[in-house]
């Protein structure tokens, strides 16, 4: 049975410092995604990683994956108010054909 | 209309009510979800069509009955549901090819009340 989990579940944050949100799955995978869900509304898509070693950068999130591993890291850098909300790391479990599981979700609250 | 709709996006049901959700894409792809978030439990996946066919069925209780008419349409039937069905039921769709997804696209969600 494929699991996801991450960590921290919940992260509260200061304007202006650096953190990081693992997700861990534990089977193999071909591709893990993230996504953003403000309160009371749907999920935002924000990356995609295909392959391991993949690194992708959005303004101040990077998401990277590290399929030997089974971990990817979601990375904030500089945190601003407009960064909180849910973050929701994915798998899609290979020839699954779209059965993405689901971590969790890591709340993020960014205070001045 | 553009991505993922879902009407209504919001119901309050009495419990013994029968009601639909529905769901509508205009992206063209292949393959139709049916999420349930609640306070309690992570996104869980319910039902997944791909093709207008039923490929996934998470042990979903019998008074949640979806539709798939065809590629661009999903409903989700209820009857008889119980307090703790309410959650936010999220619709998504995604293209589907060689057995692999592409990402998902979620829709706006239809906030689910069960008196």
């Amino acid at each position: 049975e494929l699991k996801v989990e991450q960590n921290p579940l919940f992260l509260s944050m200061q304007e202006g410092k650096n953190y990081t949100i693992y997700c861990n799955y534990s089977t193999t995978s071909d591709r893990l995604y993230w996504y953003r869900q403000d309160p009371g509304k749907s999920l935002e898509s924000l990356f995609v990683l295909l392959s391991n070693g993949a690194v992708k950068q959005e303004g101040r999130l990077m998401a990277s994956l590290d399929t030997k591993a089974r971990l990817s890291t979601l990375h904030i850098t500089a945190a601003v108010h407009d960064l909180s909300a849910t973050y929701f790391c994915a798998v899609d479990m290979r020839g699954s054909q779209g059965n993405l599981i689901f971590g969790k979700g890591t709340k993020l609250s960014v205070k001045p | 209309e553009t991505g993922v709709t879902q009407t209504p996006r919001h119901l309050v049901m009495g419990m013994t009510n029968k009601k639909s959700l529905k769901c509508e894409q205009h992206l063209g792809h292949n393959a139709m979800y049916w999420y349930k978030q609640s306070a309690k439990k992570p996104l869980e996946l319910m039902f997944v069509y791909n093709f207008k066919e039923q490929t996934e069925n998470n042990s979903v209780p019998s008074r949640f009955s979806p539709e798939c008419p065809n590629s661009s349409h999903l409903f989700l039937h209820l009857h008889t549901l119980q307090p703790e069905d309410s959650a936010l039921y999220l619709c998504a769709s995604s293209q589907v090819a060689g057995g692999l997804s592409y990402e998902q696209y979620f829709g706006p969600g239809t906030r689910l009340t069960v008196t």
